[in-house]
């Protein structure tokens, strides 16, 4: 089976950098993904890492280790629109399994 | 492309009730997901199609749930009968299959009373 822990909740200020750990358990790994979902709407995709190391797209950044079953999502410059919740999400055989998701707050 | 194209938005039923669950995937994606989402359990995967072929569905919760994909472009969920414990968001998601990247659709918002 699978199994992902990440924190229930994050707060930070705006302008600052946070940083969302997600570790999971599966029976068969091809990658980790990270979604953005805001209160009352859908989840969007964010990134995607394969291999180990960081993957950078603006603002954002994802690092996988598959050594250690361990990722990060780094959020930088944080905005008072990044308020959302995040998932992680192992990409497994044949099926992709989403986290609990950790649900940020960014205050001014 | 207009997305992920699910229907109803918000759908309010009474227990015992037959309700419906429609999704129309993006054009050209050729896997389809229904999931379930609720402030306990939260995102859960129900079941998911390649092909138009149900490939797992061992995450939908009991025999009262069933899905449907009869073409590419049209997948339903239905729940016979519905119970009060059903009352979640349950949104469909498309990708191609050797994409890594998921498109979500906005969602139909459940309550069953």
């Amino acid at each position: 089976g699978q199994s992902l822990e990440q924190p229930s909740e994050v707060t930070a200020v705006e302008g600052a950098i946070v940083q969302i750990n997600c570790t999971y358990q599966t029976s068969g790994f091809y990658g980790l993904s990270w979604y953005q979902q805001h209160d009352g709407g859908a989840p969007t995709f964010l990134s995607y890492n394969a291999l180990d190391g960081l993957e950078e797209t603006g603002r954002f950044s994802s690092f996988l280790s598959r050594s250690d079953s361990y990722g990060y999502l780094l959020l930088q410059e944080l905005q008072m629109k990044d308020s959302a919740s995040y998932f992680c999400a192992v990409k497994g055989y044949q099926k992709v399994t989403f986290g609990t998701g950790t649900k940020l707050q960014v205050i001014p | 492309d207009a997305g992920v194209i699910q229907s109803p938005r918000h759908e309010v039923t009474e227990m015992g009730q037959e309700v419906t669950l429609r999704c129309k995937p993006i054009s050209g994606h050729n896997s389809l997901f229904w999931y379930r989402q609720t402030m306990m359990r939260g995102l859960e995967l129900l079941i998911y199609f390649n092909n138009n072929v149900p490939i797992d569905d061992s995450g939908m919760p009991e025999d009262r749930f069933s899905a449907k994909m009869p073409n590419a472009s049209f997948s339903t969920l239905k729940i016979q009968p519905s119970e009060p414990r059903d009352s979640a968001v349950y949104f469909c998601a498309s990708s191609f299959q050797a994409s890594t990247e998921a498109f979500f659709g906005q969602g139909t918002r459940l309550t069953v009373v």
